[in-house]
């Protein structure tokens, strides 16, 4: 299957800075990417819809200048935490399908990363 | 936001027995996928079941799909240790390319 590559894989930042995620799709070009946020033992909840070369979508209740999200390639999308606070921690999953994907195709995720607010 | 519910919430066998896992859902669906997470790692998928399908096996695996009632069921056969993960369904929404939105989930333990 494709692969998706996330980066970093953990992080630990000091509270009040910003922390940045960056998802790839390797081997396949993704018009659009999805973010999604995990708390332990729970489910995915998803956070935007990142897409080339437009501004992300956002999902409600999601505060779209508290997490950034930039796609600037087909390839490429980032995930930026600003301001971060210990109630931000969590896990940061990316996931992105085939840019002509039709609604008929699987989702390729990364491998996560964990955010750590001290 | 969650499509649905999944039950159970969590689940314990011993190897070798059979598992299964159901995932209900609101909304139309253009189909169903069922993805597994390894604890604190990315989701790998599992099977696609789409909506004018009604069952679909891949190796062990056997899903079923309910559109009447919106539900659909994973089985797992002949189950493993390394079956241990959370499980989750996941829907693509009627009505072209969507966002896949999960259900809750179901931890499975595997036990020698």
């Amino acid at each position: 299957g494709a692969v998706v590559s996330q980066h970093p894989s953990w992080v630990i930042c000091k509270s009040g800075t910003s922390v940045k995620i960056e998802c790839r799709s390797l081997d396949f070009q993704a018009t659009t990417m999805f973010w999604y946020r995990q708390f332990p033992k729970q489910s995915l909840m998803l956070m935007a819809t990142s897409n080339e070369g437009s501004k992300a979508t956002y999902e409600q209740g999601v505060e779209k200048d508290k997490f950034l999200i930039n796609h600037a390639s087909l390839t490429l999308s980032t995930l930026t935490v600003t301001s971060a606070h210990p109630e931000d921690s969590s896990f940061y999953i990316c996931s992105a399908r085939f840019w002509w994907g039709t609604a008929n195709t699987e989702a390729f995720f990364g491998q996560g990363t964990r955010l750590t607010v001290v | 936001s969650q499509q649905g519910e999944e039950d159970p919430q969590a689940l314990s066998i011993q190897e070798g027995e059979n598992a299964t896992m159901n995932c209900s859902y609101k909304t139309s669906i253009n189909n169903l996928q069922w993805y597994r997470q390894n604890s604190g790692r990315g989701l790998v998928h599992l099977i696609l079941i789409r909506s004018n399908e009604r069952e679909k096996h891949s190796g062990r695996l056997r899903v079923t799909l309910d559109t009447s009632k919106k539900s659909s069921s994973l089985l797992i056969t002949a189950s493993r240790a390394a079956d241990t993960a959370s499980y989750f369904c996941a829907t693509d929404g009627s009505g072209g390319y969507n966002k896949l939105i999960f259900g809750a989930g179901t931890r499975l333990a595997v036990h020698p």
